[in-house]
């Protein structure tokens, strides 16, 4: 099993709907989590961070952590077109903590 | 206003020739990384540097090369041993005493091996 794991989509929602992406990762990973938006042809920016279990929102956003089932998701709600981008997991390596690992990333497509 | 710079943009090598991507940052950052990017996948990370003098390889340092002089540049050397080495190319830097994992990147530099 790789490190961190995502869907790779692409995940199509109307627009005004709920967009759940969803990320597992293995016991390398240390349990800190990091959800990144790339649009097209960009660079990735931070959009959330998560530590500890349990729900953490911002805005539109809200990032869930489930250590027992070692998932990650981030819900977006409201889903607009300009949500349309990659989303891409990461966590730090449990071996080497400095080294950040990155998921695949799940493309995501917000219909007008 | 503070960030993190990479140049060029866009590059176009011949096969054989090793080409130099800059990436600079004023701010203040200790930790700085470089990730390569292939289409419709993720980052995977190539070295990464804790302090100026020393950097430690990444998943994929084969073929390239790195050095950390100074604490504002981390420049990444694509050397002609580097097989595939057409990709989008990523710098990326984290604060001190900041949660690893929440980096700042740079704009990115897309190379193409003709």
């Amino acid at each position: 099993q790789k490190e961190v794991e995502q869907n790779s989509g692409p995940l199509s929602v109307p627009e005004g709907a709920i967009a759940s992406l969803n990320c597992t990762y293995s016991d390398r990973v240390s349990q800190s989590f990091f959800w990144y938006r790339q649009y097209s042809g960009k660079s990735p920016e931070l959009i959330m961070s998560i530590y500890s279990n349990g729900d953490k929102e911002d805005g539109r956003f809200t990032a869930q952590l489930n250590k027992a089932s070692q998932y990650v998701s981030l819900l977006i709600r409201d889903s607009q077109p300009s949500d349309s981008a990659t989303y891409l997991c990461a966590a730090p390596s449990k071996t080497s903590y400095d080294k950040v690992i990155f998921g695949p990333g799940t493309s995501l497509s917000v219909i007008p | 206003d503070g960030g993190i710079t990479q140049s060029p943009k866009y590059l176009f090598r011949k096969e054989g020739q090793n080409v130099t991507l800059s990436c600079e940052q004023n701010l203040n950052h200790d930790a700085m990384y470089w990730y390569r990017q292939d289409p419709g996948q993720g980052l995977r990370l190539i070295y990464y540097s804790q302090i100026v003098n020393d950097f430690q390889k990444g998943d994929i340092a084969e073929g390239y090369s790195v050095s950390r002089e100074k604490k504002e540049s981390f420049p990444l050397t694509v050397t002609s041993a580097q097989k595939n080495p057409t990709a989008f190319y990523l710098c990326a830097s984290s604060a001190p005493g900041q949660n690893t994992g929440e980096l700042f990147f740079g704009e990115g530099s897309r190379l193409t091996v003709l």
